[in-house]
């Protein structure tokens, strides 16, 4: 069946650090995929998302390309802020939603 | 504009009891969608609305768990008997337009449901 891996938190880094949060994708059809975040006591919120093979999805300085030959849409971000702590969740939408367990990330200053 | 509005925020309830938790969509969008999210773990698709047909309930995980949405705007999630392994965080999500792919969908904040 559909389903979304993500690399396991949580992630820490320094303020201004390069970002990359791993999202693997098994998929029986071409979905749509998505990066949401989800700030504390909050719902998810989309980031960014891509339709197709080799698209790039960005927003706010997050990057996510389309990997169909390795099944991957690993999100990027090459200067965190301490704003930018957050849970963020990695998803495929096929027929329906499947959504990765979440990556904690924590920026210190 | 208005976001999707839930409400309550959070629920406390006795072992056996039934709950019943709301969910008000973006105006206009035709798509309804309810998630459930345990604790560090991500969403996990409940049930699917289009206008008030309910398309998709293949996640409910029991007969406990009936939702609504009459009118085609605003719906309820019951859970009924409710049990310990049913305490996580109620996620309503809404889209604009029928059918489930390729669209963002929009959350609301989500009820956290507790089970004492």
């Amino acid at each position: 069946g559909d389903s979304v891996t993500q690399m396991e938190g949580p992630v820490t880094l320094s303020e201004e650090a390069f970002l990359t949060i791993n999202c693997t994708y098994t998929a029986t059809g071409y979905p749509s995929l998505f990066w949401y975040v989800q700030y504390p006591g909050e719902g998810l919120q989309l980031l960014l998302k891509a339709t197709k093979a080799d698209d790039k999805g960005s927003n706010k300085g997050f990057e996510a390309t389309y990997r169909k030959e390795t099944t991957s849409f690993h999100l990027e971000k090459g200067s965190v802020q301490v704003s930018d702590s957050a849970v963020y969740f990695c998803a495929l939408n096929f027929n329906k939603f499947y959504f990765g367990s979440g990556t904690k990330l924590n920026v210190k200053p | 504009g208005a976001g999707v509005s839930q409400s309550p925020r959070y629920k406390v309830a006795k072992r056996g009891q039934d709950v019943a938790l709301r969910c008000d969509p973006i105006s206009g969008h035709v798509s309804l969608f309810w998630y459930q999210q345990a604790l560090g773990q991500g969403p996990e698709f409940l049930t699917y609305f289009q206008n008030e047909a309910q398309l998709d309930k293949s996640g409910l995980p029991s007969d406990r768990f009936f939702a609504e949405r009459p009118e085609g705007s605003v719906s309820t999630l019951k859970i009924q008997r409710t049990q310990q392994e049913d305490s996580a965080v109620y996620l309503c999500a809404s889209s604009e337009r029928t059918g489930t792919f390729n669209q963002p969908q929009h959350f609301g904040d989500g009820t956290r449901l507790s089970i004492l």
